[in-house]
């Protein structure tokens, strides 16, 4: 079992629609998890940060945290073209400083 | 404020050749982390240095290896390259080390094809 899980997608939807992005974990001593977009050719762009279980908004992103079971989600409301990237999910774990462990990305499409 | 500034941007190399590669991390951030991505293995963590010491290290042979130095700069060293080397390399930049809600910040990465 991987780390880190992720739909690899793609995830086709329309422009205006939301786009829900999953991503499981398997170590409980998470302790934190990223969501990180990128562009092809281009590096990985930070979008949010949670720590604590419930909702954290960001204009047009939320990120949706469960540690119970285990789930993090980003939810992209008002999709546009442009969002269209491969979403990393990232697990901080504690003890591993800043380590990130990433699962495999998610690619979104979104079409006009 | 200036981003995580890499160099080279790209690079070719033979079979057994070592490489050298760069990392400037943001002004005022102390941790520098290395990241290997290619499309079989995505993203894997190579090392992290805080202070001019390494604190922790992912699942790579010796051949990898790094440094920082006062300054906060990094460099990143792969001896002995072989053809599966070839691979993004990123270097990512945090404002300290141990909190969890501190984010890394990635650089533009180095392009290494090893041919």
């Amino acid at each position: 079992q991987k780390e880190v899980e992720q739909n690899s997608g793609p995830l086709s939807v329309p422009e205006g629609a939301i786009a829900s992005l999953n991503c499981t974990y398997s170590d409980r001593g998470s302790q934190s998890f990223f969501w990180y977009r990128q562009y092809s050719g281009k590096s990985p762009e930070l979008i949010m940060f949670i720590y604590s279980n419930g909702d954290k908004e960001d204009g047009r992103f939320t990120a949706q945290l469960n540690k119970a079971s285990q789930y993090v989600s980003l939810l992209i409301r008002d999709s546009q073209p442009s969002d269209s990237a491969t979403y990393l999910c990232a697990v901080k774990v504690w003890g591993g400083y800043n380590k990130l462990i990433f699962g495999a990305g998610t690619r979104l499409a979104v079409h006009p | 404020k200036a981003g995580v500034t890499q160099t080279p941007r790209y690079l070719i190399k033979t079979r057994g050749q070592q490489v050298t590669l760069s990392c400037s991390p943001i002004s005022g951030h102390r941790s520098v982390s290395w990241y290997q991505q290619t499309p079989g293995q995505g993203l894997q963590f190579l090392f992290e240095y805080f202070s001019e010491t390494q604190r922790n290290k992912g699942n790579f042979p010796g051949r990898f290896s790094g440094r920082q130095f006062s300054n906060s700069r990094s460099e990143m060293n792969v001896s002995t390259l072989e053809l599966g080397d070839s691979a993004l390399y990123l270097c990512a930049s945090s404002p300290t080390g141990g909190r969890a809600d501190y984010e890394q910040y990635f650089g533009p990465g180095t392009r290494l094809t090893v041919t």
